[in-house]
């Protein structure tokens, strides 16, 4: 399969620790982009990609987390210190850049649990 | 800013009913529309698209259309079936005027809960 694959897929870590997750976009799309989606509602964006530059980041974003696309292949997502607030599925996105209504193919989420 | 207004759920239907979910929408631009599905336990796909004014998009016997003078783009179908049952998301992706960095940035509504009964 080689859609947009996310590790974990599920997360459960206390207050206060730090927790990294890894996206794997198609092969080759050049942007990438993370969403966050609480319960019950549509998924924010949060931050995008193209190739290695992070080119936009949400207001959302607060100075905790922080996003890396090292090789402009996959990324990591890290939230330090986290805070009951940041539970939550985090999305992965990626597309080609070809146009602007190329589709974005999403990965199937990082759930997030913070006790 | 940008943003999407989609009714809220849930729906429930029985198999071979008619389903329709409202979508409406504020952008700067012009911006592409979609609807997405999310399946249980299953990511979010892409149902359809229109990427301008009167456009259609169809796909698994849905179909929405771009209506720019109502700023809508509602979800219909005409006989829903059990394995429609899911979550629907209308969004948009609007570049802010020239700037670059937009993308293909997506907008989404809160989700509608469609359960389809036998």
């Amino acid at each position: 399969d080689t859609g947009v694959s996310q590790d974990p897929r599920h997360k459960i870590t206390k207050r206060g620790q730090n927790v990294t997750f890894r996206c794997d976009p198609i092969s080759e799309h050049n942007r990438l982009y993370w969403y966050r989606q609480t319960l019950g509602q549509g998924p924010e964006f949060l931050t995008y990609f193209q190739n290695e530059a992070q080119l936009e980041k949400s207001r959302l974003l607060s100075d905790r987390f922080s996003a890396e696309r090292p090789k402009g292949s996959f990324s990591t997502l890290e939230i330090q210190r986290t805070e009951q607030g940041d539970s939550a599925m985090y999305l992965c996105a990626s597309s080609l850049s070809r146009t602007r209504e190329t589709e974005a193919f999403f990965g199937q989420g990082t759930r997030l649990t913070v006790v | 800013g940008n943003s999407v207004t989609q009714m809220e759920g849930p729906v429930t239907l029985s198999e071979e009913a008619f389903l329709t979910i409202n979508c409406t929408y504020t952008a700067t631009g012009y911006p592409s529309l979609f609807w997405y599905v999310q399946y249980p336990g299953e990511g979010l796909q892409l149902l359809l698209k229109a990427t301008k004014a009167d456009d259609k998009g169809s796909n698994k016997g849905f179909e929405a259309t771009y209506r720019k003078e109502t700023t809508s783009f509602h979800l219909e179908k005409g006989s829903v079936q059990v394995s429609d049952s899911a979550v629907y998301f209308c969004a948009l992706s609007a570049p802010q005027g020239l700037i670059k960095a937009a993308g293909n940035k997506l907008t989404f509504g809160g989700g509608t809960r469609v359960l389809v009964k036998p």
